[in-house]
């Protein structure tokens, strides 16, 4: 089944403590992204990937850190979480690069909460 | 810096009420007018992407419009399991930027 996971769903955490969100898709996909969602600001790109190891930040990309060094996996690092991180985050990808193309496949989203 | 807003923000309707969720952007270089449908808890699923002014499409209770400024999702004659979350992104460069989507209610 074609489909983007993510890994945890749900993580509550303290300050400061490293932690990564893994993202994974099995289509092949050229294109990554990272997005939060929060109430009343909708979903922000927090930073994509065009391929691999080619990142670019996005419109929230201040204290995340992300990689890709494979096609298939595009983890979300937050060196040092503060309690404005928590968020309801979401893993996406489509087929390439070019928003013009094709549907955009989310995942089932990770709750993290930061006290 | 581009933009879109969604409203209304929440729509209560009674089933087989049609009516209309509303998308108005600005943007240089639209390259695309994207909804998506998002149940509580789960990720956005794909539904629609329109590219120029004048265009529609279509999907079971469902027709997205296109204008130079801004989209419409229509619902007709809608049923309890339309209930949902519905969000519009308009696409310019190599990203997505998304309104704060219209909650949408359908009681039986």
């Amino acid at each position: 089944e074609a489909q983007v996971t993510q890994n945890p769903r749900y993580l509550i955490t303290v300050t400061g403590k490293k932690l990564t969100v893994t993202c994974s898709q099995n289509m092949n996909h050229e294109y990554m992204s990272w997005y939060r969602q929060d109430p009343g600001l909708g979903l922000r790109q927090i930073y994509y990937s065009m391929n691999v190891e080619v990142t670019d930040k996005g419109d929230v990309p201040e204290g995340y850190k992300v990689s890709r060094k494979e096609k298939r996996n595009f983890p979300l690092i937050l060196e040092s979480p503060s309690p404005n991180q928590t968020s309801l985050y979401f893993c996406a990808s489509r087929p390439n690069g070019g928003v013009s193309s094709n549907e955009q496949f989310f995942g089932p989203g990770t709750r993290l909460t930061v006290l | 810096e581009d933009q879109v807003t969604q409203s209304p923000e929440a729509l209560r309707l009674q089933e087989g009420e049609s009516s209309s969720l509303n998308c108005s952007y600005t943007v240089s270089g639209l390259r695309g007018l994207f909804w998506y449908r998002q149940d509580p808890g789960k990720g956005p699923e794909f539904l629609f992407t329109l590219y120029s002014a004048g265009e529609e499409k279509e999907k079971e209770r469902l027709k997205a419009t296109l204008t130079k400024k801004e989209s419409f999702l229509h619902i007709t004659a809608p049923k309890p399991e339309d209930s949902a979350t519905y969000l519009c992104a308009v696409g310019a460069g190599n990203m997505l930027t998304f309104g704060g989507g219209t909650r949408l209610m359908v009681k039986p």
